[in-house]
């Protein structure tokens, strides 16, 4: 079984949509739990971390199920620069990252 | 600007050549890794060096030789690769601590072509 899975999309939606990822791990001992952004042919970036109180930064948000072992982001009002694959990462008991292999969202004007 | 750099950005090699990939890291961590990212596959972490000690090798093959001279600099020295070695490779940073809310820091990525 996978450390981390999400579904790869990819996800077409227009803009001003709103449009929602989840991510589920394995490891009911995770610790840590992040969103990074990776645009075409770039390097990942750190979106944001997941609290466990759920915590959001503008237009998105992120929430943690510990339950349910999963993790979820939502974007509202979608822009065309909120293109790019959304990886899930989570630390596991061994402190290493765990990353999946992303959702591809495509904004369409 | 992310504050680790790498070179070359692409490199295209023979499967006899020795070539090397190059990190720096500007930002004062403590923590270094190769990752390897293939098409359709989540990244895969390949070493981990905490204080220039490494302290992680996921059983990567020995034609992948890491070498971390300080905690600035990271190097991953290649020999005798195969085509299916092609990926990009990923050079990260971070800053250890007690705490769990490590974040991690890349550079732009090597391209690498296996003829």
């Amino acid at each position: 079984r996978k450390e981390v899975e999400q579904d790869p999309g990819p996800f077409n939606v227009p803009e001003g949509a709103t449009v929602a990822f989840n991510c589920t791990y394995s490891n009911s001992a995770s610790q840590s739990f992040f969103w990074y952004r990776q645009d075409c042919r770039k390097e990942p970036k750190l979106l944001m971390s997941v609290y466990s109180s759920g915590n959001e930064d503008g237009r998105f948000t992120a929430q943690l199920n510990r339950a349910s072992q999963y993790i979820s982001l939502l974007i509202r009002d979608s822009k065309l620069s909120d293109s790019a694959t959304y990886l899930c990462v989570v630390k596991g008991g061994a402190n290493n990252l765990f990353f999946g292999t992303g959702t591809r969202l495509t904004v369409i004007p | 600007e992310t504050g680790v750099t790498q070179t070359p950005r692409h490199l295209v090699m023979g499967m006899t050549n020795k070539k090397s990939l190059k990190c720096e890291q500007h930002l004062g961590h403590n923590a270094m890794y190769w990752y390897k990212q293939s098409a359709k596959k989540p990244l895969e972490l390949m070493f981990v060096y905490n204080f220039k000690e490494q302290t992680e090798n996921n059983s990567v093959p020995s034609r992948f030789s890491p070498e971390c001279p300080n905690s600035s600099h990271l190097f991953l020295h290649l020999h005798t690769l195969q085509p299916e070695d092609s990926a990009l490779y990923l050079c990260a940073s971070s800053h250890k601590d007690r705490g769990s809310n490590e974040k991690l820091f890349f550079g732009s990525g090597t391209q690498l072509s296996v003829l």
